[in-house]
Parts: structure tokens; C-alpha cells; sequence
């Protein structure tokens, strides 16, 4: 397996556009989570699906983030409209409970 | 809610042993794992820890006591590649998956 592949690496928005990001996770793997990391706030979970059903989207931090999980093999995490304090880099990362796998992140930067 | 505490930085020399000490306060605790997170890339698992004790996965260790709430990852005979921030990750089954801790910087000098 590739592991779990994130697009885009990197993404520069303006502010006020949308954003999606995408996240193909291990196949096979039950649990799949969205984090995002910044310098000031560290790796903070956002949300995650169990056999594609969000369990806990506490972390989300407003209304603009939402995310989907449609099918075993695809998640998006959409940020509608971006603001600059968004920038973060973005992991996914599926599991089977314990370990995780993560991705190599989304850098996104919104000016 | 949940907090852990770990600490910001350590230096060690290579060949050196090094400690990395966490601590942590959840209601519902399941088990304590640990990231290792090189400049630029993304956090790979390390180990894992739910019941008490010490394990091992060669030059790197895992200790956790419930009681005292407190876990560490011992790292043997250090090398150069092992300069990563690590993180110390509980998990609690009121709360969701896991929490992570802010990371400590290791950086290992010749």
C-alpha cells in the first residue's frame, strides 16, 4: 500500500475562497482523522470517522470546516470561506486502532 | 477534558540515553502512544502503551503506570536521525481518539 495519500502538498489561497482538501487512507483501515498543526496551537484533532461515520467533530473550529467521508477510500475536509489564521498544515491519517498512519499534510497558507 | 505535559526540549549527546517524561490528566483512559516528527514531515508511530509496564521495540522504549498517570519513552544508544520532536498521544474513550501533547524537541549533538 502507498500509504495515505494527501492532496494537494501545498495550496495558497486568498482569503474568503474555498478550500478542500482530499485524503485517501489505507485501505482496509477503520478509523480515519483529520488534524491540524501550527506552531501556536500544536496537533490538534478535528475531527474523525469510524467506518465512514463522523464520530466526533468537536474539534472543528467554526461553521466554515466541514468534512465527508463518502466511501472507505476518499475523505475531504472543505474550509468555505478560508480565513489567514486557517493556515496550518492539514494531516489525515487512518488507522487500525492503535497505530496511525498519517499523511504527508497539506500546507496551506491563506493570505 | 484532557491535558498532558511533556516537556519542551532535551539535548543529549549520541550514544547517550534520553527520557522523554509525560503526564497526563483524561477521564476514561485507554492507552498513551508516542510520534516521532521529523522538521517537514509527518508524525510515524512509535509504541504503544494501555496497561502498566515497560515495551520495547529496539533502541527505543515505552513505559506507562496508570496510577500515576505518567508515561515515558526511553530512547538507547542515540543517533543523529534521532534529532525529532516527540509527541506523547492519550487516548480516552469518552473523548474521542487521540490527544496530543505539544511535543518535545530532541536534538542529539555530536
Amino acid at each position: 500500500d502507498a500509504g495515505v495519500i494527501q492532496s494537494p502538498r501545498h495550496e495558497v489561497t486568498e482569503m474568503g475562497q474555498e478550500v478542500t482538501l482530499r485524503c485517501k487512507p489505507i485501505s482496509g483501515h477503520d478509523y480515519l482523522f483529520w488534524y491540524r498543526q501550527t506552531m501556536m496551537r500544536g496537533l490538534e484533532l478535528l475531527i474523525y470517522f469510524n467506518n465512514n461515520v463522523p464520530i466526533d467533530d468537536s474539534g472543528m473550529p467554526e461553521d466554515r470546516f466541514s468534512a465527508k467521508m463518502p466511501n472507505a477510500s476518499f475523505s475531504t475536509l472543505k474550509i468555505q470561506p478560508s480565513e489567514p489564521r486557517d493556515s496550518a498544515v492539514y494531516f489525515c491519517a487512518s488507522s487500525l486502532y492503535p497505530e496511525a498512519f498519517f499523511g504527508q499534510g497539506t500546507r496551506l497558507t491563506v493570505v | 477534558g484532557q491535558s498532558l505535559e511533556q516537556p519542551s526540549e532535551v539535548t543529549a549527546v549520541e550514544g547517550a540515553i534520553v527520557q522523554i517524561n509525560c503526564t497526563y490528566q483524561t477521564s476514561g483512559f485507554y492507552g498513551l502512544s508516542w510520534y516521532q516528527q521529523h522538521d517537514g514531515g509527518a508524525p510515524t508511530f512509535l509504541s504503544y502503551n494501555a496497561l502498566d509496564g515497560l515495551e520495547e521495540t529496539g533502541r527505543f522504549s515505552s513505559f506507562l503506570s496508570r496510577s500515576d498517570s505518567y508515561g515515558y519513552l526511553l530512547l538507547q544508544e542515540l543517533q543523529m536521525k534521532d534529532s525529532a520532536s516527540y509527541f506523547c498521544a492519550v487516548d480516552a474513550i469518552d473523548a474521542g481518539k487521540s490527544t496530543f501533547g505539544d511535543g518535545t524537541t530532541l536534538t542529539v549533538k555530536p
